[in-house]
């Protein structure tokens, strides 16, 4: 199985800041990448695909870039909507796998 | 509108088996592979299962193969995910997943509420 790790595991950080998360996979996945953002209580939510298209009706605050194994995930202006954990998904193969999620919290 | 509603979680003894349902709507069912996700209490997410459109490939990882089966019913739009020889590791809020793309493995665009699957003696 691939696995997908993300850095960092939490983010503490101001409205208006730059954030920039970081997903790397054990083996090159070109640019099957997906990206979630889950509230507390709530389904998680595709933000991008194809690790840099946005989902339509999702904010251009949001971008990714990345190819092969590594991936970042990037909040131009963090928004008080936005404090949220954020997750990474490959699907590369049939057996699509999830980072461990990166908590983004009110410094 | 895409909906996607999932039912029959609950309280199950390790051992028990349980089925849960998603129904769902607002786009063509057939023709789309459809996923259950999984997260325990606290954690990360955890891919459960997939079927494709036509119900004629499923995929399971490891840890649930031989236990966890996934079908569907298309002339009701309806999702299944029958569990078997339930452990307490297998608690988790289930996440019904509509694939993203036609073919089997890839993201997910939709996601149902979640039922929750408390495995307890």
């Amino acid at each position: 199985d691939i696995q997908m790790t993300q850095s960092p595991s939490t983010l503490s950080t101001f409205v208006g800041d730059r954030v920039t998360i970081t997903c790397r996979a054990s083996q090159s996945i070109s640019s099957w990448l997906a990206w979630y953002q889950q509230k507390p209580g709530k389904a998680p939510k595709l933000l991008m695909y194809k690790a840099s298209s946005l989902e339509s009706g999702v904010p251009p605050r949001f971008s990714g870039s990345g190819s092969g194994t590594e991936f970042t995930l990037t909040i131009s202006s963090l928004q008080p909507d936005d404090f949220a954990t954020y997750y990474c998904q490959q699907y590369n193969s049939y057996s699509p796998t999830f980072g461990q999620g990166t908590k983004v919290e009110i410094k | 509108e895409v909906q996607l509603l999932e039912s029959g979680g609950g309280l199950v003894q390790p051992g028990g088996s349980l089925r849960l349902s998603c129904e769902a709507s607002g786009f063509t069912f057939n023709t789309y592979g459809m996923s259950w996700v999984r997260q325990a209490p606290g954690k990360g997410l955890e891919w459960v299962s997939t079927i494709s459109g036509s119900g004629g490939s499923t995929y399971h990882p490891d840890s649930v193969k031989g236990r966890f089966t996934i079908s569907r019913d298309n002339s009701k739009n309806t999702l299944y995910l029958q569990m078997d020889s339930l452990r307490a590791e297998d608690t988790a809020v289930y996440y019904c997943a509509k694939e993203a793309l036609a073919a089997a493995g890839n993201y997910f665009d939709y996601w149902g509420q979640g039922t929750l699957v408390t495995v307890s003696s």
